[in-house]
């Protein structure tokens, strides 16, 4: 079975470019998370959906990053204009469950450099 | 305080030993907590859920301590292949929340 799909798994682009990553969740799945990961923060929830409606995006750093989710089978998180700081790795995980969700299944990243 | 709290390692432990990584957390409501396992640049995986009572799969051994609020990690006759780090993972307030740790780095040598 096909797990959570995501792309570009690399991307290096210059300050103030817009960058789009893209996910395809699990089938059936009906929660999707955006993560981001650096060696000085770790883990870090950016938006939560559920059944396609955005339940939490607290988490979303500031004005420059949006997340869609138009249907069930896809996701982007867009960055415009992008900055140095918001180079990391960039997950997106699905969950059969959102609430009381234990197991999230990530997909392998997004390693995002903006030079 | 950090939501959670967990030693960075490396644990560097021969093939073999026994090992544990605690980990605490600071929202005394979480209900719930796992053990996620990352190997280097690989995404996370679920490794274990944490019950009240403690729960053991094969050589694993997850404990939790509600009073102390810690959770552990026993890891018996260590293999090459459970070298990764791992990321200790309260439920946060929110149900759907999950609070990742940065991890505590386990090398097993030969």
């Amino acid at each position: 079975d096909a797990g959570v799909i995501q792309s570009p798994r690399h991307e290096v682009t210059e300050m103030g470019q817009e960058v789009t990553l893209r996910c395809k969740p699990i089938s059936g799945h009906n929660s999707l998370f955006w993560y981001r990961q650096t060696m000085m923060r770790g883990l870090e929830l950016l938006i939560y959906f559920n059944n396609n409606v955005p339940i939490d995006d607290s988490g979303m750093p500031e004005d420059r990053f949006s997340a869609k989710m138009p249907n069930a089978s896809f996701s982007t998180l867009k960055i415009q204009p992008s900055e140095p700081r918001d180079s990391a790795v960039y997950f997106c995980a699905s969950s059969p469950q959102g609430y009381g969700a234990g197991e999230l299944f990530f997909g392998e990243g997004s390693r995002l450099t903006v030079l | 305080r950090k939501e959670v709290e967990q030693d960075p390692g490396p644990f560097n432990v021969p093939e073999g030993a026994t090992v544990a990584f605690n980990c605490t957390y600071s929202n005394s409501a979480s209900q719930s907590f796992f053990w996620y396992r990352q190997d280097c640049r690989k995404e996370p995986k679920l490794l274990m859920s944490v019950y009240s009572s403690g729960n053991e799969d094969g050589r694993f051994t997850a404990q939790l301590n509600r009073a102390s609020q810690y959770i552990s990690l026993l890891i018996r006759d260590s293999k090459l292949s459970d070298s990764a780090t791992y990321l200790c993972v309260p439920r946060g307030d929110s149900s759907y929340k999950l609070i990742f740790g940065s991890g505590t780095r386990l090398l097993v040598r030969p």
